[in-house]
């Protein structure tokens, strides 16, 4: 079993709508979690830490469920700069476990 | 400004050409870190360094090897290239390890025929 598993999408929306997906992980001593979002063949970027009360950056709104070993991310009102491809980070003690991505395109 | 460089970008070479991928970073950096991304599978993890002269081995160190003598450089060394190295390679650092944001470089993107 995957450490980090992401459902790939795409998840194709219209700019406004909300999209939301989950990512779910197998340790459950990990310590931390990330979204991380990459744009096509770049270098990906921190997007937001996910803590475990939840917490919002802007259109952006991450949660943890450790219960359930799964965290989610929701973005509303999407514009065309949200495409991309989102990334859930997973950390334990010494390392950081990737998912493969979840890709999302927003269409005009 | 800070940054993580890479290069070369983009490598095209022979199965069996030793060849390095170099890794500098300017922000003073403990951690630096080698990944390859390959489609489907993510980014996975090939060696690791928490210091000078300290590094380890990630999820996919095999036909790899690393160096750290200096605490900015942290090279990639293809001793004898396979085409299944064929891959973007990224590498990455952070301040320490209890930190989860990592700043990549560009990106170097090698093909062993």
């Amino acid at each position: 079993r995957k450490e980090v598993e992401q459902d790939p999408g795409p998840f194709n929306v219209p700019e406004g709508a909300t999209v939301a997906f989950n990512c779910t992980y197998s340790n459950s001593a990990s310590q931390s979690f990330f979204w991380y979002r990459q744009d096509c063949r770049k270098e990906p970027k921190l997007l937001m830490s996910v803590y475990s009360s939840g917490n919002e950056d802007g259109r952006f709104t991450a949660q943890l469920n450790r219960a359930s070993q799964y965290i989610s991310l929701l973005i509303r009102d999407s514009k065309l700069s949200d495409s991309a491809t989102y990334l859930c980070v997973v950390k334990g003690d010494y390392k950081l476990s990737f998912g493969a991505g979840t890709t999302v395109t927003v269409r005009a | 400004e800070a940054q993580v460089t890479q290069n070369p970008r983009y490598l095209i070479t022979v199965t069996g050409k030793k060849l390095t991928v170099t890794c500098s970073q300017n922000m003073n950096h403990e951690y630096m870190s080698w990944y390859r991304q390959d489609p489907g599978l993510g980014l996975r993890q090939i060696y690791y360094s928490m210091n000078v002269e300290v590094t380890d081995k990630g999820d996919v160190p095999e036909g790899y090897k690393v160096s750290r003598k200096e605490k900015r450089n942290f090279p990639l060394i293809l001793e004898s290239p396979s085409p299944n190295q064929t891959s973007l390679y990224f590498c990455a650092s952070s301040l320490s390890t209890n930190t989860g944001e990592l700043f990549f470089g560009e990106g170097s993107r090698l093909t062993v025929l």
